[in-house]
């Protein structure tokens, strides 16, 4: 697609319950970013794919959260047994790593409400 | 990557140039400084980057001290539309490529 898309763009779960968070980054962009951004707060880095090496997992909270990319393409963030801190806006990024000069393109983000 | 630091708040006159200054004194000499704009429940939008030349786009111009120790986005002309929370960041081109993103500055445009 044109631009990095992200599904779904609202998520309301309950305390306990596990979530899934779906990228789909640019066609061809090699890299693939996953970050968080709870109210009013600047962008926490969460995870990194780039193509097939191992992903920068430095980010990730706890190990509750995990992350996968398939295919090089698409990718499931997954937190399991959310709790209220949980609750943010999930932004995930992609680019193309041989043309670093174009910088990233985000989604619109995920918004993550745990109750 | 090096910290950057930014004010938190600026304002600026609708048509009037914006001026963003950033400090990123212990900035190395294999990383680059990217600006990064987020306006309002979007994600961060791409804006520009440079090493130590002066940069200019269609979006802005970057200036970069000769000491590459702080630089300054400039939006020639500012509009409503440029009301934004603006992210300094610096970064090598080498490594995981990730962004450390500070807090930014919220660049409000009155009319």
């Amino acid at each position: 697609g044109a631009g990095v898309s992200q599904s779904p763009s609202n998520k309301v779960t309950e305390k306990g319950k596990d979530v899934e968070l779906r990228c789909d980054p640019i066609s061809g962009h090699t890299a693939l970013y996953w970050y968080r951004q709870s109210l009013g707060q600047g962008l926490e880095f969460l995870i990194y794919f780039q193509g097939n090496s191992a992903p920068d997992k430095s980010g990730l909270p706890s190990d509750r959260f995990s992350a996968e990319r398939t295919g090089g393409s698409v990718s499931t963030l997954t937190i399991q047994r959310t709790q209220q801190e949980d609750s943010a806006v999930y932004l995930c990024a992609s680019s193309n790593r041989d043309r670093v000069n174009y910088g990233y393109t985000f989604g619109s983000g995920t918004r993550l409400t745990v109750v | 990557d090096a910290k950057t630091t930014q004010p938190t708040s600026m304002d600026c006159a609708e048509g009037r140039a914006a001026n963003l200054p950033c400090n990123h004194s212990t900035i190395s000499g294999n990383e680059y400084v990217y600006w990064y704009r987020q306006i309002h429940s979007q994600g961060p939008q791409y804006i520009i980057h440079g090493l130590k030349n002066n940069e200019t786009n269609e979006m802005a111009s970057l200036i970069i001290t000769e000491d590459r120790k702080s630089s300054t986005l400039i939006l020639p002309h500012a509009t409503l539309r440029d009301t934004a929370v603006y992210y300094c960041i610096v970064r090598s081109h080498s490594g995981t490529y990730k962004y450390i993103f500070g807090t930014g500055t919220r660049l409000k445009v009155l009319a």
